[in-house]
Parts: C-alpha cells; sequence; structure tokens
C-alpha cells in the first residue's frame, strides 16, 4: 500500500497570505504529481514531477509552484491567495503504471 | 478538448445489481486505463486498470471490460454492496515513462440497500 501524506488536511485563509501545501511519499517514487478538484468533479493535473530539480507544469493553468529538492518531497506553494484557489488539492506518486493519491488538502480561501 | 468522456454522471443501483460505468476515449496512443475509486474527503484509490492488449480484466467484484476498436472501456461492479457507493473515475495515459493520466468526469455511484 502507498504511503503518501499530505498537510494540512484543511486550511481556511485570508486573501493575500502566502501558503505551502505539504506533500511527502515514502515510496521511493520518482514521478510525482499535483492535481486540483472541485468537490465530486473531475481531477486536473496542475504540476508533475519527473525526479529531483524536474518540475513541469500541467495541463490546467496554475497560479501555484511547486519544488522538487528531496525524491520524497513536493510541496506546492501559492504566493498570494484568492477566493478563485478554493479547492481540493491532491498530490500523487507513482513508480510505474499506477499513480498512489494522499488524502488531500482542503484548502478555503475566504 | 475532453479526452476521456465519461458516463453516466451519477447511478443508482439497488444492492446486488450490477452497476455499469462507461469511458470513451479520442487518443489511439493510450495504453493504459485505470479506474480510481474516491470517498468523500479522501484521495482517489487505484482499483482496477488495464492494457489494451486485453479485452477483459477481473479483480474481485469489479471486471473492466475494454473495447480497442470502439476506443471504449468499462467498469462492471458485480454483487454491489451499499459500501461500494462512491465516486469513480476512469483515466488514461500513454508512453510508460510519464504517465500523465487524463481523467473522466466522474460517475457519482449509490447501492440502495
Amino acid at each position: 500500500e502507498a504511503d503518501i501524506y499530505q498537510t494540512p488536511r484543511y486550511l481556511v485563509i485570508g486573501t493575500g497570505k502566502k501558503i505551502t501545501l505539504e506533500c511527502s511519499q515514502t515510496m521511493g517514487h520518482d514521478k510525482m504529481y499535483w492535481y486540483q478538484q472541485d468537490p465530486g468533479m473531475e481531477l486536473h493535473l496542475i504540476h508533475y514531477s519527473y525526479g529531483v530539480n524536474s518540475t513541469e507544469k500541467g495541463d490546467l493553468s496554475s497560479e501555484s509552484t511547486v519544488s522538487r529538492i528531496r525524491t520524497e518531497h513536493f510541496p506546492l506553494t501559492l504566493e498570494s491567495a484568492r477566493p478563485s484557489h478554493t479547492s481540493q488539492y491532491l498530490c500523487a506518486s507513482s513508480d510505474a503504471p499506477g499513480q498512489y493519491f494522499g488524502p488531500g488538502t482542503r484548502l478555503t480561501v475566504t | 478538448q475532453q479526452q476521456v468522456k465519461q458516463s453516466p454522471q451519477s447511478l443508482i443501483v439497488q444492492k446486488g445489481g450490477i452497476p455499469i460505468i462507461n469511458c470513451a476515449y479520442e487518443n489511439t496512443a493510450f495504453d493504459y486505463f485505470p479506474w480510481y475509486q474516491q470517498f468523500p474527503g479522501k484521495g482517489p484509490a487505484l482499483l482496477i486498470a488495464i492494457r489494451p492488449d486485453v479485452s477483459e480484466k477481473k479483480e474481485g467484484r469489479f471486471t473492466i471490460s475494454f473495447n480497442k476498436s470502439a476506443k471504449q472501456f468499462s467498469l462492471h461492479i458485480m454483487d454491489s454492496q451499499p459500501g461500494d457507493s462512491a465516486t469513480y473515475f476512469c483515466a488514461a495515459s500513454k508512453g510508460s515513462g510519464a504517465q500523465k493520466l487524463v481523467f473522466g468526469q466522474g460517475t457519482r455511484l449509490t447501492i440502495n440497500p
């Protein structure tokens, strides 16, 4: 079973604040992903990484940024949160071919 | 452009029935087709997956049927139980490297007792 962790699970924050969503995995997977999902809706890929120091933007444009300094860690940062950023953010990792998801962070920007 | 189209959007079945969820894809380069199950407040969990060299795959009560010529695949849940009530997503990817998944829109399944 995959071990992938996301913190915080829930975050309510005011407009203009900087936030970082944490994602860590213990499987040593090279590939990691961030998805954005509105409740009950489809998942949209916003960032992915093939390994350390490798990051790419996904299919859905996002104002967030990511970094991959360590294999197990793939944080997502929003420099200035806005209400339009309210959503669920899901992190995933894979070796091949399936992806394993974390529990998600539910972000609400007021 | 929606590369993977999923239907129905919602489905209600009685316990013991066989819900069927369908997906159609456009890109013939796709070669990996997983299904994910998601409960409220949780991340999606990989349920079962198929490659286009087989027409059917079974794992427990879950079966994928795959029609390469029609570019369609479907999920069947045998002897459905109320605990199977969840949102189901099909997905597709191509190549052995990137595994960038393209997801369908999701189906909210309710199994009534």
